[in-house]
């Protein structure tokens, strides 16, 4: 079955530093590939998504490339705000039909002034 | 405002009370889902209902019994729930999935109904 694995939180970062967060996913077929993010008190929201390999999604200064080969999503940022501070989820669906969307366990960020 | 609007924003009730949540999407969307968020756990779909009709149901307790009356509502009718049932229950919308572009529509969520199960 599908599944998909991010890196375990919290991620606790200084403004204007680097992010990364790992996802990497097991799926039939050509799924699509999405990061949801939530902000405290919100539902999620859809941050980015890329269809097919070798796609980016981007989207607020946060960017992610969907790798085939090593079957990875992984999120960027350049320099992260305090306003990004929420939590972070990768997620996959499979191709036509398929209303099943995937979600990894989230990744919750913290970014300090 | 997301498009997508859940009531109540948080619920407390005991194990033998019987309420609902309801969910309300203006988007035109014609697919509807209920999603359970529990700490520490990956969000878990429980219903999917397409143009009105129930299309997936993951194994949910018969205690949970969802409802569309149209293609804009969806309910969560509730009763005799257990502790381990309090979680943020997230309703979410998109385009009905079909054709060759389905696996990429987009879910629209709301910003969920807090449950707790006294």
């Amino acid at each position: 079955g599908n599944s998909v694995t991010q890196m375990e939180g919290p991620v606790t970062l200084s403004e204007e530093a680097f992010l990364t967060i790992n996802c990497t996913y097991t799926a039939t077929g050509y799924p699509s590939l999405f990061w949801y993010v939530q902000y405290p008190g919100e539902g999620l929201q859809l941050l980015l998504k890329a269809t097919k390999a070798d796609d980016k999604g981007s989207n607020k200064g946060f960017e992610a490339t969907y790798r085939k080969e090593t079957t990875s999503f992984h999120l960027e940022k350049g320099s992260v705000q305090v306003s990004d501070s929420a939590v972070y989820f990768c997620a996959l669906r499979s191709g036509a039909g398929s209303y099943q969307l995937t979600f990894g366990k989230g990744t919750k960020l913290s970014v300090i002034p | 405002e997301t498009g997508v609007t859940q009531t109540p924003r948080h619920l407390v009730m005991g194990m033998t009370n019987k309420k609902s949540l309801k969910c309300e999407q203006h988007l035109g969307h014609n697919a509807m889902y209920w999603y359970k968020q529990s700490a520490k756990k990956p969000l878990e779909l429980m219903f999917v209902y397409n143009f009105k009709e129930q299309t997936e149901n993951n194994s949910v307790p018969s205690r949970f019994s969802p409802e569309c009356p149209n293609s804009s509502h969806l309910f969560l009718h509730l009763h005799t729930l257990q502790p381990e049932d309090s979680a943020l229950y997230l309703c979410a919308s998109s385009q009905a999935s079909s054709g060759v572009d389905s696996g990429a529509n987009v879910l629209t969520f709301g910003a969920g109904s807090r449950l707790t199960v006294l």
